[in-house]
């Protein structure tokens, strides 16, 4: 199994600011995805990281908000942006080797906008 | 498009009591099927996942869940609960081994004394 570290695990922050989130895997893997839980929700896919290049967005979600970079196959960050208390959840950072692998989940960052 | 639906966002159930957590998914080709379950301030475990391999799959702590194409369904089952089972339940589909994963909306899992 693959184990991620996510950073910070949680934080307060002032509307406007951003923040970004730190995912650190301890094996190279294939395909890195984030995620966002509000509260009492289920999880919804933000990105896709891709390594190398831009990320793929899900519907609803944009570069501009949600700025992501993938410098190597073990690490991957996402910022979120301008925030306002809508943007309040826990941030996810999954990950996958492929070839019939799960995806593993790091703890999340919960995140609290105020 | 894929997508789960999990029936019911909270079921109780008496410790020692089966449990039964339902879910159906929509996809026009096999999926990949799978089974987190997520503790209280905790992030996600998986608990079992469906490739293809064998329609019942067993997974930790005592639970299994059964693939019945027919039905479009992949519930999740435990013959007797514990207290330690309550938490968040959500089943997911994939489309492929490394594809984005498509999580059902949860079902939260009570257990009575």
């Amino acid at each position: 199994s693959a184990v991620i570290s996510q950073k910070p695990s949680r934080d307060i922050c002032q509307r406007g600011t951003s923040l970004t989130i730190q995912c650190q895997v301890d094996s190279q893997v294939t395909m890195m995805f984030w995620y966002r839980q509000q509260p009492g929700q289920s999880l919804t896919l933000i990105a896709t990281a891709n390594q190398g290049s831009e990320a793929t967005y899900e519907s609803g979600f944009v570069i501009d908000k949600f700025p992501i970079s993938r410098p190597n196959l073990t690490f991957s960050t996402l910022t979120v942006s301008n925030m306002s208390p809508e943007d309040s959840s826990i941030y996810l950072c999954s990950a996958d080797r492929g070839q019939n692998t799960e995806a593993f989940f790091g703890q999340g960052t919960r995140l609290t906008v105020v | 498009a894929q997508s789960v639906t999990q029936l019911g966002s909270h079921v109780s159930v008496s410790e020692g009591a089966l449990v039964l957590l339902r879910c159906n998914y929509s996809s026009s080709v096999p999926p990949y099927l799978f089974w987190y379950v997520q503790y209280p301030n905790q992030g996600l475990q998986l608990l079992l996942k469906y490739t293809s391999a064998a329609t019942l799959v067993k997974g930790i702590n005592g639970f299994e869940a059964e693939f019945k194409k027919s039905e479009t369904s992949f519930h999740l089952t435990k013959p007797s609960a514990h207290m330690s089972d309550a938490a968040e339940y959500f089943c997911a589909v994939a489309y492929s081994s490394a594809s984005k994963i498509i999580f059902g909306s949860g079902t939260r899992l009570s257990i009575r004394p």
